[in-house]
């Protein structure tokens, strides 16, 4: 079975510009979560959808993030435009819709704005 | 609110001797406890959790956590490290009723030869 993909695994872009990451949970699993570790501090939350509905939000840093999940199957973050403080690893994770289960995190995605 | 400390930013250890890496935590209600390793260019990895039950939890690899409740910790274990053990662990929990995990800044295990 395959686990959590994201693409890119790196990305080099400059302040201002535009860039879209995007997470394939594992299938089935219905809740799908965006997370980010800013070098050396903690994993923090940015958001989590159930199926195709954005259950919580209140982690995205600002209104320059936007989190999709059309379909409730792959999603995406785009972040527009970017900052230099957006640099980071992103991380997806997606788990079973049901309490107490683990959730399974992809490799993440590494961006450095410059 | 919900947080958890890992104080300990670097652990080394001799390959063979036990290992433990320190976690505390604070949540309102329950807490569901994990803890994740994260192995160079790989993702977050699953080792273990906490949900209820016994205090001591065994995982994946040979690791073990023990709940405390009364100390508030969840430290990782394991009686004799592997060189292949060196990574980044990190401790995660989940307050009861919420959806998302709280982590904390993580700890890079270090197992000499």
């Amino acid at each position: 079975e395959a686990g959590v993909t994201q693409f890119p695994s790196h990305s080099v872009i400059e302040k201002g510009q535009t860039v879209t990451l995007r997470c394939d949970p594992i299938s089935g699993h219905d809740n799908l979560y965006w997370y980010r570790r800013v070098m050396g501090k903690e994993i923090k939350f940015l958001l989590h959808f159930v199926k195709e509905s954005k259950q919580d939000e209140s982690g995205m840093p600002n209104n320059r993030f936007l989190a999709e999940r059309t379909g409730g199957t792959y999603s995406t973050l785009k972040v527009q435009p970017a900052e230099l403080e957006d640099s980071g690893v992103y991380f997806c994770a997606s788990s079973l819709l049901l309490p107490n289960t683990e959730a399974f995190f992809g490799q993440g995605t590494r961006l450095t704005v410059v | 609110a919900q947080s958890v400390a890992q104080p300990e930013d670097q652990v080394n250890v001799a390959e063979g001797n036990p290992l433990t890496v320190k976690c505390t935590y604070s949540v309102s209600g329950n807490p569901y406890l994990f803890w994740y390793v994260q192995y160079p260019n790989r993702g977050l990895q699953f080792l273990l959790k906490y949900i209820t039950g016994d205090n001591l939890v065994k995982g994946s690899y040979g690791f073990e956590a023990e709940f405390n409740k009364s100390q508030t910790s969840f430290h990782l274990k394991k009686p004799s490290a592997l060189v292949s053990d060196s990574a980044l662990y990190f401790c995660a929990v989940r307050g009861t009723g919420a959806n998302n995990l709280f982590f904390g800044t993580g700890t890079r295990l270090t197992v000499i030869p």
